[in-house]
């Protein structure tokens, strides 16, 4: 059963440094999200994306954030320059022709 | 601002019985409802998708929607230790982003 894959599965990063999380979205998938889950809260959308720009953001998705589908197959979102607050898991997710939003297994970051 | 709201729980029920958990919604432009089950320290995943007012059922899974009262629950029959995770609630309305609820915790004793 195909599913969203993403790399890596923990990343640890200096506030101030630069990270970038990668996603491989469901193939025929033509719609891609970020959301995010910081510890024992809700998960918080962040971002969607959809022919090759963004469709929507969230308040949280300020100038420090930015996605990109590099190919075919990448789905990426950058984050500029990290702060302590963005520590969190973040999940990226797609959606195909059923309007179902299926999550890969997530990226914990941590920002020291 | 779009609200979902669920009790938070924890919802502990026997290796058996009916799990019955709640969600409501406070935009009425909802048009598609998701529960997701999330185990500890993985991800959301989709178990049940409802879009039309009544219930509708997957296997021990039923759903069940009210948009009047906007209204969602679901209820887990025979419940197993396996489904002791968080159920969360997720809306959509007229745009694509889901909006979850804090979850349920659900615990199932054996």
């Amino acid at each position: 059963e195909p599913e969203v894959t993403q790399t890596p599965s923990h990343q640890v990063t200096q506030m101030g440094q630069e990270v970038i999380l990668r996603c491989v979205p469901i193939s025929n998938h033509l719609y891609f999200y970020w959301y995010r889950q910081i510890l024992g809260q809700k998960v918080e959308f962040l971002v969607s994306f959809y022919n090759n720009e963004i469709s929507e953001k969230s308040e949280i998705f300020d100038d420090q954030f930015s996605v990109e589908r590099p190919d075919g197959s990448n789905f990426t979102l950058k984050i500029r320059s990290t702060k302590l607050e963005d520590s969190a898991m973040y999940f990226c997710a797609s959606m195909g022709s059923k309007n179902e939003q299926y999550f890969g297994p997530g990226t914990r970051l941590t920002v020291t | 601002q779009k609200e979902v709201e669920q009790n938070s729980g924890p919802l502990s029920v026997p290796e058996g019985a009916i799990a019955s958990l709640n969600c409501t919604y406070s935009d009425r432009g909802s048009q598609s409802f998701f529960w997701y089950r999330q185990y500890s320290g993985k991800s959301p995943e989709l178990i049940m998708s409802i879009y039309s007012n009544g219930d509708k059922e997957d296997g021990r899974f039923t759903a069940q929607l009210n948009k009047a009262s906007q209204y969602v629950s679901l209820l887990i029959r025979d419940s197993q230790p396996s489904d002791s995770a968080t159920y969360l609630c997720a809306v959509r309305a007229n745009d694509y982003k889901l909006s979850f609820g804090a979850g349920t915790t659900v615990t199932v004793r054996a």
